[in-house]
């Protein structure tokens, strides 16, 4: 099955508000999260990483927490705006082929900004 | 400016016809991807390469092929054995192999079987 997990498929928030995104993963010797975002009609765009060493990472208002307790990882954005709406993914190694370079993706949040 | 450039934006094919989707990229990566997305869902891997004159199969290689010869170009071709071939394409690529090394995405092309 699928290493890394959306909690909820669709997310609404009020324009300044915060959203938090999350993700759970299955495979507790995963050593790395990217968080994606894609645009209607787009390409995912690399937003932030984390390594397995971290519990923390902040971007420009975003700031990704890792849980390797519980095996949750969570996207907060600050202050979203209308250009934050867009679909999140979370991507983590594949647990079915450990081969390096291979990562699987989420389903996929998306983020619906109300003005 | 570098990047990477998926073409044409938008491909209708007639059932039983190949179908070619180009990718360049002129970042100088070693690694490349191909990732089929379907509404709602995330992104299933189809085939990678590694490196120049090497690929490998994805999760859903079947009804596709690929190749190599060129360290910037990664073509993908649909085949009439692809049964549901109908979904946006997207490929990557990564400066190498190492494992959580970030993917440049390009913009995709939408196949639409008619």
């Amino acid at each position: 099955g699928e290493s890394v997990g959306l909690h909820l498929p669709t997310l609404s928030v009020q324009e300044g508000d915060n959203s938090i995104i999350n993700c759970a993963y299955s495979n507790s010797a995963s050593d790395y999260f990217i968080w994606y975002k894609q645009e209607s009609g787009k390409g995912p765009q690399f937003i932030i990483d984390i390594r397995s060493n971290m519990d923390k990472r902040q971007g420009q208002r975003v700031t990704v927490l890792l849980n390797k307790t519980v095996k949750h990882l969570s996207l907060q954005i600050a202050a979203t705006q209308p250009g934050d709406s867009a679909v999140y993914f979370c991507a983590g190694p594949d647990t079915k082929d450990t081969n390096a370079g291979k990562s699987t993706f989420g389903d996929g949040t998306t983020l619906t900004v109300k003005p | 400016d570098g990047g990477i450039t998926q073409s044409p934006k938008y491909l209708f094919r007639k059932e039983g016809q190949n179908v070619t989707l180009s990718c360049e990229q002129n970042l100088n990566h070693d690694a490349m991807y191909w990732y089929r997305q379907d509404p709602g869902q995330g992104l299933r891997l189809i085939y990678y390469s590694q490196i120049v004159n090497d690929f490998q199969k994805g999760d859903i290689a079947e009804g596709y092929s690929v190749s190599r010869e060129k360290k910037e170009s990664f073509p993908l071709t649909v085949t009439s054995a692809q049964k549901n071939p109908t979904a946006f394409y997207l490929c990557a690529s990564s400066i190498d192999w190492t494992a959580g090394a970030e993917a440049f995405f390009g913009q995709g092309t939408r196949l639409t079987v008619v």
